[in-house]
């Protein structure tokens, strides 16, 4: 069965950088392009971008652009989220998803635990 | 602000329909029929509940089900039970570089 097991809670100072790893297995990796979708507490979702890990393609929300970068590693099946100089407004759990289907669909099928990052003095 | 937009909270009875708007614009819902569901159970994971409109994945009951007219989705959920209770989020694709929005989600209280 399909399973993405993301890396454990962070806690980062203002203006740090972080870095989130998305672990799949289940399913044949780079046929499955990963989206990754941030709540902060008590809010709503919001969309941060996605990965293609066949050729490490990717997109990026309009409010995250210069910010995040997305990479992936084929050799352990791993993708990473990678956000830099964070503040306050950034603490949220962060979720990897699998899109629902092959050649990139827009839906989140299969979701990861979660990831708390904390930004705080 | 999200850029689609729910009412905060609904409630209905068991055994009673609801129904969840989920308002957008021409760019988003009107201009594409990539709109999805989310459920969200207090401190879970957000499951998917339909895609494309009105398709269910695998395993979703057909007790819910989607819509859309113009600019504006629904998510409607009949024969109301207490498992319903949750949040709810409608997504859609975007033509911008923002591939995909949220709306603000929907509370839903099950009385």
């Amino acid at each position: 069965q399909v399973q993405l097991v993301q890396s454990g809670a962070e806690v980062k100072k203002p203006g740090a950088s972080v870095k989130v790893s998305c672990k799949a297995s289940g399913y044949s990796f780079s046929d499955y392009f990963m989206h990754w979708v941030r709540q902060a507490p008590g809010q709503g979702l919001e969309w941060v971008g996605w990965i293609d890990p066949t050729d490490g393609g990717s997109r990026y929300a309009h409010n995250f652009q210069g910010r995040v970068t997305l990479t992936r590693d084929t050799s352990i099946n791993t993708v990473y989220m990678d956000l830099s100089r964070l503040t306050s407004d950034d603490t949220a759990i962060y979720y990897c998803g699998r899109s629902l289907r092959t050649s990139g669909s827009y839906y989140l099928g299969n979701w990861g635990q979660g990831t708390l990052v904390t930004v705080s003095s | 602000q999200s850029a689609l937009t729910q009412p905060a909270s609904v409630s209905g009875s068991p055994g009673q329909s609801i129904t969840i708007s989920c308002t957008g614009t021409s760019t988003d819902i009107g201009g594409y029929n990539y709109v999805s569901w989310y459920q969200q159970h207090p401190g879970k994971v957000p499951k998917l509940m339909i895609y494309d409109v009105t398709t269910r994945p695998s395993g979703v009951s057909n007790r819910f089900s989607g819509s859309k007219s113009g600019n504006t989705a629904s998510l409607t959920i009949s024969g109301l039970q207490a498992e319903d209770e949750a949040d709810y989020y409608c997504s859609s694709y975007t033509g911008s570089n923002t591939l995909v929005v949220f709306g603000g989600g929907t509370k839903l209280t099950v009385l």
